[in-house]
């Protein structure tokens, strides 16, 4: 099936440091979407993105969905201890079906 | 409170023995999916439902049943679970297969 390539698998970086990751797939995809994920509970949306080339940005975090539909990337500016989590990015198929293939996650640990 | 619930939130059972695990949403969300979440391999869509009777497979249908008799309840059936479904089972609903998915708690299942 389709999958998504999604690094780092993850990363320790000191407060304050900003963190990017991305996303690449060998398909393309019309939707795009970043989760964060705290220990116990489910993901929560982040930012979604519509548009080939769209760049979207929620507080301290900005996400672009690549202009050849088969990336993204996610920044996290100014890392605070908070931001600890996993993260994954997530594409929407929507040829024929609409279903949703997950990459597999960026744990991220911020040094205080 | 706008919300997704699953029960039970913890299942330890033996391999055969028939299982439900239900999910309810009251957002009055058309799309509706299941997900299993396994070490290294992140989330992976099950089933999804588009709306009121209207359900399809996602990456990883084997072993799995769905059904969508009401707006608000998605179960998920495992008709003779084997010890490779232990996993950490999430609901998720949206309004629409584009709209930002809210998912429940969990569900931890151990097959044994």
């Amino acid at each position: 099936g389709q999958q998504l390539n999604q690094s780092p698998q993850s990363m320790f970086i000191q407060e304050g440091e900003d963190v990017s990751m991305n996303c690449t797939s060998s398909s393309i995809f019309n939707t795009w979407l970043w989760y964060k994920q705290d220990p116990g509970e489910g993901p929560v949306l982040l930012i979604a993105l519509y548009k080939a080339g769209e760049l979207t940005s929620n507080g301290r975090l900005t996400a672009q969905f690549g202009i050849t539909r088969k990336d993204s990337f996610l920044n996290i500016s100014a890392s605070i201890p908070s931001d600890v989590g996993i993260y994954f990015c997530a594409g929407l198929v929507t040829s024929g079906t609409y279903k949703y293939i997950f990459g597999t996650g960026t744990r991220l640990k911020v040094l205080a | 409170e706008a919300q997704v619930t699953q029960n039970p939130r913890y299942l330890i059972t033996v391999t055969g023995k028939k299982l439900t695990v239900t999910c309810s949403q009251n957002m009055n969300h058309e799309y509706m999916s299941w997900y299993r979440q396994d070490p290294g391999l992140g989330l992976r869509q099950i089933y999804y439902s588009m709306n009121v009777e209207v359900t399809d497979k996602g990456d990883v249908p084997e072993g799995y049943k769905v059904s969508r008799k009401e707006k608000r309840n998605f179960p998920l059936i495992l008709e003779s679970p084997s010890p490779n479904q232990t996993s950490l089972y999430f609901c998720a609903s949206s309004f629409g297969a584009f709209g930002e998915q809210y998912f429940g708690p969990g569900t931890r299942l151990t097959v044994t």
